[in-house]
Formats: C-alpha cells, structure tokens, sequence
C-alpha cells in the first residue's frame, strides 16, 4: 500500500521567506505526483503536476521536484506572501486511477 | 464557470437519516471521483467512474454508501442511516482518461 508522508505538518515564516515543502512516498512506481493548495473549509486547487517522466515542474514562484527513485518530492515557493498561507498537499497516483495523499504541511506567512 | 461543482455546500442532519449529494463534473471528462477527508487528514479514496461505469470501490465504501453516474455525466453520492463517523468533507473530481484531476469545493456533513 503506497504511504505518503508529508513533514512538517505545519510552518510558520515571516513574508519574503522562501518556502520548502517535503513530500515522500512508499512506492516508487507511481505514474505522476500532483501537489495541491487547500484553504480552510474548501476544495482543493491543483498546483502542478509532474509526470513520472519527469524531474521537475515550474509555475511562476512555484517550482516542484521529483526524485522518483527515492520516492520524494519537493516543493518551493519563493518569496512568500501572506496571500500563500494555506494547507499544501501532495497528491500520489500509484494506479491509473486514484490518488494517495499525505496529511498536508499547514502554512502560514506572517506579514 | 466550467469547473466540478458540488451540492450542496453543507449538510446538517441527525443520526439515521439519509443524505444525497450530487457532484456535476467538467463536461468532456470521462472520469469521476469520490473521495472523503476528515479534519487534519488528506483525502481518501472511495470509489470512481469511467463514463457510467463504476470501476472501482475503496473498502471504506461500507454498504450504507452507494454512488451512481447514470447517463456518464454527474453523479451521486448516497449515505443511509447516517453515523457520526460519516461527519467529513466529501470531495469530487474529474479527469479526462488518466490524466490531471480537478476537484470540485467539496460538501462538508455534519451528523448530529
């Protein structure tokens, strides 16, 4: 069974900071990893996906990596703004179908 | 808006009683998705659709849970004789085949 941990569980910086957000994964032999932002009480937004193929994605000041082989994954925001606290989740598809989630890494970016 | 939408947002009801929520994906995907999250926790598999057909149930799908996609378009979720452990988020999303799934707001129940 493909386990995901996410540490920590929670961080606090001050805004500027460049966040670091860890994820690892049980199984290596996963077909992408999608990490996700959840404010509280709402949905989940899709942030990047990274095809297995692949050693890392971009989106503006967000950057993803994946070491597939030992079964991490990171994600950095750089210079943080209070409008990025949230909860961050990293998102495992071992199969074709579902998605194996970690419990999330709560931020918060004081002003 | 073109995104998953959910209904309702919330749900209040009492132990025993049975709820229905309903869950309208992205129109050209093909793929639908259950799944639950207590507080504190990700979001855990319960159970997908491809076009109509349902593919795969987790266990945690006890037989009080039934869902349904009955023309290939939205779906519902059915909770009978509601416990106080059913109280979560249930989440849905849909994907094209295989690909990058997108997640509606979710429905948030509370059993009293």
């Amino acid at each position: 069974k493909q386990e995901v941990t996410q540490i920590p569980a929670a961080l606090s910086v001050p805004e500027g900071e460049n966040l670091v957000l860890n994820c690892s994964f049980t199984d290596s032999a996963i077909y992408n990893l999608q990490w996700f932002r959840q404010d509280p009480g709402k949905g989940l937004t899709s942030l990047l996906l990274i095809q297995s193929s692949q050693r890392e994605q971009t989106s503006g000041r967000l950057n993803a990596s994946l070491d597939k082989s030992s079964g991490r994954s990171t994600l950095y925001i750089a210079a943080s703004q209070p409008g990025d606290s949230a909860t961050y989740l990293c998102a495992v598809r071992p199969s074709d179908y579902k998605l194996s989630f970690g419990a999330g890494t709560t931020v918060t970016v004081r002003a | 808006d073109t995104g998953v939408s959910q209904n309702p947002r919330h749900k209040i009801t009492k132990r025993g009683q049975n709820v229905t929520f309903r869950c309208d994906p992205i129109s050209e995907h093909n793929r639908l998705y259950w799944y639950r999250q207590t507080l504190g926790q990700g979001p855990e598999f319960l159970t997908y659709f491809q076009n109509e057909a349902q593919l795969e149930k987790s266990r945690l799908l006890s037989d009080r849970f039934s869902a349904e996609r009955p023309k290939g378009s939205f779906s519902t979720l059915e909770i009978q004789r509601t416990e106080q452990g059913d109280s979560a988020m249930y989440l849905c999303a849909s994907s094209p085949l295989g690909y990058e799934q997108f997640f509606g707001p979710g429905t948030r129940l509370t059993v009293l």
